[in-house]
């Protein structure tokens, strides 16, 4: 399967700061991205989706002044939650729809980011 | 707007044995894609299996199957032989084709017992 990377593997920052989660696409070259969120114990949700060349699309509820989207090439992009809160915390990943041999109706995800605030 | 239920929150099996999870879902539409997901303690998610809705065929991947009705708009997965690196949580997960976005059952817990 395609290979997809995610930095910082887990990070923790207080109340009030920014953090910046990237998500690489190792194997392949991708114009879209999803980043989808994870509470423990839950299911994950999607938050938005990340075209490389125009904006990112972020679904209802989701507040696109806090989880600011960047996608800066083919191959990655960030996801930078501003002013992080306690109940920021949770956890985050990405993932990338298939490409060449790999089917193309299918995600392929990054190992997840575990963001804790303080 | 489309939905993804999964009923049974935890399973438990015999190593060896078989175990089937249960997926249903609610759409509209005609043409979509379903998956299995894994995902082990390590949170990673693994793609277990998936299924073109316009295919009346099961998908099969080894020891995993599917019964995909259609109709009944049910996706339930079968593990054969089941080993203890199949413990895991286990996702069902709708795509409408076109959006490549995935909606995401709340997950069954997959014990497996020596």
């Amino acid at each position: 399967g395609a290979v997809v990377s995610q930095h910082p593997s887990r990070v923790i920052c207080k109340s009030g700061t920014s953090v910046k989660i990237e998500c690489r696409s190792l194997d392949f070259q991708a114009t879209t991205m999803f980043w989808y969120r994870q509470f423990p114990k839950q299911s994950l949700m999607l938050m938005a989706t990340s075209n490389e060349g125009s904006k990112a699309t972020y679904e209802q509820g989701v507040e696109k002044d806090k989880f600011l989207i960047n996608h800066a090439s083919l191959t990655l992009s960030t996801l930078t939650v501003t002013s992080a809160h306690p109940e920021d915390s949770s956890f985050y990943i990405c993932s990338v729809p298939g490409t060449g041999d790999l089917w193309t109706d299918t995600q392929y995800f990054g190992p997840g980011t575990r963001l804790t605030v303080l | 707007a489309q939905t993804v239920t999964q009923s049974q929150p935890e399973m438990s099996v015999q190593e060896a044995e078989t175990v089937t999870l249960s997926c249903t879902y609610d759409t509209s539409e005609s043409d979509y894609y379903l998956f299995w997901y894994k995902q082990p303690p390590s949170r990673q998610m693994i793609l277990v299996i998936r299924q073109e809705a316009y295919k009346q065929q099961n998908a099969t991947e080894n020891r995993f199957s599917v019964n995909f009705q259609k109709a009944a708009k049910s996706f339930s997965l079968k593990i054969s032989d089941s080993q203890l690196g199949d413990a895991a949580m286990y996702f069902c997960a709708y795509d409408w084709g076109a959006t490549n976005k995935l909606i995401f059952g709340t997950g069954t817990l997959l014990a497996v017992q020596p």
